[in-house]
């Protein structure tokens, strides 16, 4: 059991419509990050939180947006959907100020058409 | 601009063999080394880490090494075992104000034939 969910698992959107993705944390995880993953690539790192604010964001467009909750929870909203955002979105966590061995969720598949 | 390479987009060994999955890097602000492994349908798991200050790492069957002035690092697996059939990630962080971030290879698949 890896103590991050992330729902749903799969999800088929529009061109040009807005998605959620949800993740529900470890429990005392205090640090979420967000990471794209295409076909045959490794994951890219979209953004991270602590405590609810963003804190470091990789090379992606402002309609990647995020929050995360103080239970825990987190969302990552993508707007105006693309061909291209079509990939494996990945959450993963970790309590700041131990190792680097963030625990991922198994992702959600979205598809956009 | 890819920081981190992974060559290899696959790899297979005899089942008892020793599995090196090798891993560069162009950035010599990278100060922290992870390997990950992935099954179908599930995340990556961590499996081992090293520090810049280090240039070994073992954990069981599990043996990292760095050659920092090679921009090298390589994830030793000995016996192999049908079991760590997988894809591995190399990843890399420490840069500065990043807020964490781990920049990935694109990915070894490793298969160990029994």
């Amino acid at each position: 059991e890896t103590g991050v969910t992330q729902s749903p698992t799969h999800l088929i959107k529009t061109r040009g419509q807005q998605v959620t993705l949800r993740c529900s944390s470890q429990s005392g995880h205090n640090t979420v990050s967000w990471y794209q993953q295409a076909l045959g690539q490794g994951p890219q790192f979209i953004f991270q939180y602590y405590r609810e604010e963003e804190n470091g964001r990789g090379n992606f467009p402002p309609r990647f947006s995020g929050l995360q909750f103080p239970n825990y929870s987190s969302e990552l909203n993508v707007n105006a959907l693309e061909l291209d955002d079509s990939a494996l979105y990945l959450c993963a966590s970790n309590h700041a100020g131990t190792d680097y061995g963030y625990t991922f969720g198994s992702g959600t598949r979205l598809t956009v058409v | 601009d890819q920081q981190v390479k992974q060559n290899s987009p696959s790899l297979s060994v005899q089942e008892g063999r020793i599995s090196i999955l090798n891993c560069d890097y162009t950035n010599s602000m990278f100060d922290y080394f992870l390997w990950y492994k992935k099954y179908p349908a599930e995340g990556p798991t961590f499996l081992i880490s090293i520090s810049s200050i280090k240039d070994k790492n073992e954990d069981g069957r599990f043996t990292v090494f760095l050659n920092k002035s090679a921009k090298h690092l390589s994830l030793h697996i000995v016996p192999s075992q049908p079991g760590d059939s997988a894809v591995y990630f190399c990843a890399a962080s420490g840069l500065g104000n990043q807020g964490g971030k781990l920049i990935f290879g694109q990915g070894t698949e490793l298969s160990v034939k029994p």
